[in-house]
């Protein structure tokens, strides 16, 4: 079966610098999750999407951005990097953000490296 | 919000032994309870989970149970392997705040 997809699997940036991550649902899923997931932590919640529009909101940063676009893919825009911000970086999908459907499978992962 | 604490922190069991870990929530809003497993490195993997009107749920080794009354739901493993050694998370989903609160995760050792 078919998984969510995130892309690239592994960046590097600067400090300062600009980096988008990209995450494709499962097909037919119409909500996207971000987390953030620290060394030996739990994974942080960012943002959510359902039907393309921002539906919450977590512990994102205000120089993190994001968005949904119309074939359900997310993007997570992180701009003025800084070394905190090395972390793994997580998407989730899930079919519905009711009550029913709200089981969220996780993407592979990007690893962000901020140097 | 939501808060979820998870003990223990750290498991380590004989193979073939029983694990156990335990969670409470804060938020009697949470209706949905889900477990995952993460191995090093490696996506957080849904194994089981539990809604709010339903007291025990049981895949093959794999059971949990929830006291909605008391707040806290437990992640049974029976007959270990050694392949059941990663990081378990448990989770409450808020309806009101509509996101997943994770607790701080259970490093499960299985020894040969």
């Amino acid at each position: 079966a078919a998984g969510v997809i995130q892309s690239p699997r592994h960046l590097i940036k600067e400090k300062r610098e600009t980096a988008t991550l990209k995450c494709y649902p499962i097909p037919r899923h119409d909500t996207v999750y971000w987390y953030q997931q620290g060394p030996g932590q739990d994974p942080q919640f960012l943002i959510s999407f359902y039907e393309k529009m921002q539906s919450d909101k977590g512990s994102i940063p205000d120089r993190f951005s994001a968005q949904q676009f119309s074939d359900y893919h997310s993007e997570l825009n992180m701009s003025s990097l800084e070394l905190g911000d090395s972390a793994l970086y997580f998407c989730a999908s899930s079919l519905g953000a009711g009550t029913s459907n709200i089981e969220q499978y996780f993407g592979p992962g990007t690893r962000l490296t901020v140097t | 919000g939501e808060n979820v604490e998870q003990h223990p922190s750290t498991l380590s069991v004989q193979e073939g032994d029983s694990a156990v870990i335990k969670c409470t929530y804060s938020d009697s809003a949470s209706n949905y309870f889900p477990w995952y497993k993460q191995e090093l490195g490696k996506r957080p993997q849904l194994i089981i989970d539990i809604r709010s009107n339903v007291g025990e749920k049981k895949d093959q080794r794999i059971a949990v149970t929830l006291n909605k009354t008391a707040k806290h739901f437990s992640l049974h493993i029976t007959e270990t392997q050694p392949e059941d050694s990663a990081v378990y998370f448990c989770a409450a989903y808020s309806g009101s705040a509509r996101q997943l609160t994770f607790g701080s995760g259970t490093q499960l050792t299985v020894l040969p």
